[in-house]
C-alpha cells in the first residue's frame, strides 16, 4: 500500500495564478484533511471532509477549495494564488473523525 | 471547539538525559490523545497514542500519561538519543478532527 500520496512535491507559482493539489489514499479512509504548515504555527486545518462527495470548513479556510468527488482522492485548489499562501501543505486521512491520522510527504508550495 | 496548548515550544537535552513535553486541552469530551514526531523536511508519523480509558502507556523509551481530570498529557522520552531530535506534536481528538498543539523543538546534544 501506497498510504497517502500527494501531488505535486514542489511548485512555483506567480501572483494571481491557479494550481490544484491531488490527495490520494488507499486506505479506503472516509476522512480527509488538508493543513497547511508555517514556521512557529504548527498545522492549521484548511478543510476536510467526512466522505465522499462532502466538503467542510476549517481552521483558515480562506483562498481555498475543496473536491472529493472520489472516496479515494482529495483535491485543494488556489483560484489566485498569493504571497501569503506560501507553505508546505499537508494530506491526511483517517479511518474515523477523532482516530489517527495519516500524513502524505508534503507538498512546498512558493507564491512569487 | 478544542483548543490544546504545547510546553516548551523548544527544548535541549544532553543525550542520554529524559525529556518531557506537556499539553493541555479544553474540551472534556476529547477521548483520543496522539502524539506525532516530524523530522526535518519529512512528514509527521505517529509516535505512540493514548485513549481517555487508560492513564499511561509506554513504548520501549517513550511514555504518554493522561490526566483527565486535570485535562492535561505529557509524553516523556527516556535515554534520549540524537535521533530523537525533531518536532514533536500532541493532539486531542474532536468530533470530526484532531486539533493540533503547535510543536516542540527537540535537540539532542551529543
Amino acid at each position: 500500500n501506497a498510504g497517502v500520496t500527494q501531488t505535486p512535491k514542489f511548485r512555483v507559482l506567480k501572483t494571481g495564478q491557479s494550481m490544484t493539489l491531488l490527495c490520494a489514499q488507499d486506505m479506503n479512509h472516509e476522512y480527509m484533511y488538508w493543513y497547511r504548515q508555517d514556521p512557529g504555527m504548527g498545522l492549521r486545518l484548511i478543510h476536510y471532509s467526512v466522505g465522499e462527495g462532502t466538503t467542510a470548513k476549517g481552521e483558515v479556510p480562506d483562498g481555498y477549495n475543496v473536491s472529493r468527488l472520489k472516496k479515494q482522492n482529495f483535491l485543494l485548489g488556489l483560484e489566485s494564488a498569493a504571497p501569503s499562501q506560501t507553505s508546505v501543505y499537508f494530506c491526511a486521512s483517517s479511518v474515523d473523525g477523532g482516530d489517527t491520522q495519516y500524513f502524505g510527504p508534503g507538498t512546498r508550495l512558493t507564491v512569487l | 471547539g478544542e483548543n490544546v496548548e504545547q510546553h516548551p515550544s523548544t527544548l535541549s537535552v544532553q543525550e542520554g538525559d529524559s525529556a518531557v513535553i506537556k499539553c493541555t486541552y479544553s474540551d472534556s469530551a476529547s477521548n483520543y490523545f496522539p502524539w506525532y514526531k516530524q523530522e526535518l523536511g519529512k512528514r509527521p508519523q505517529l509516535i505512540i497514542d493514548i485513549r481517555s480509558n487508560v492513564g499511561e502507556k509506554k513504548d520501549q523509551r517513550i511514555a504518554v500519561t493522561l490526566n483527565k481530570t486535570a485535562k492535561h498529557f505529557s509524553l516523556h522520552i527516556t535515554e534520549t538519543q540524537p535521533e530523537d531530535s525533531a518536532v514533536y506534536f500532541c493532539a486531542a481528538s474532536g468530533s470530526y478532527q484532531l486539533t493540533f498543539g503547535k510543536g516542540t523543538k527537540l535537540s539532542v546534544i551529543p
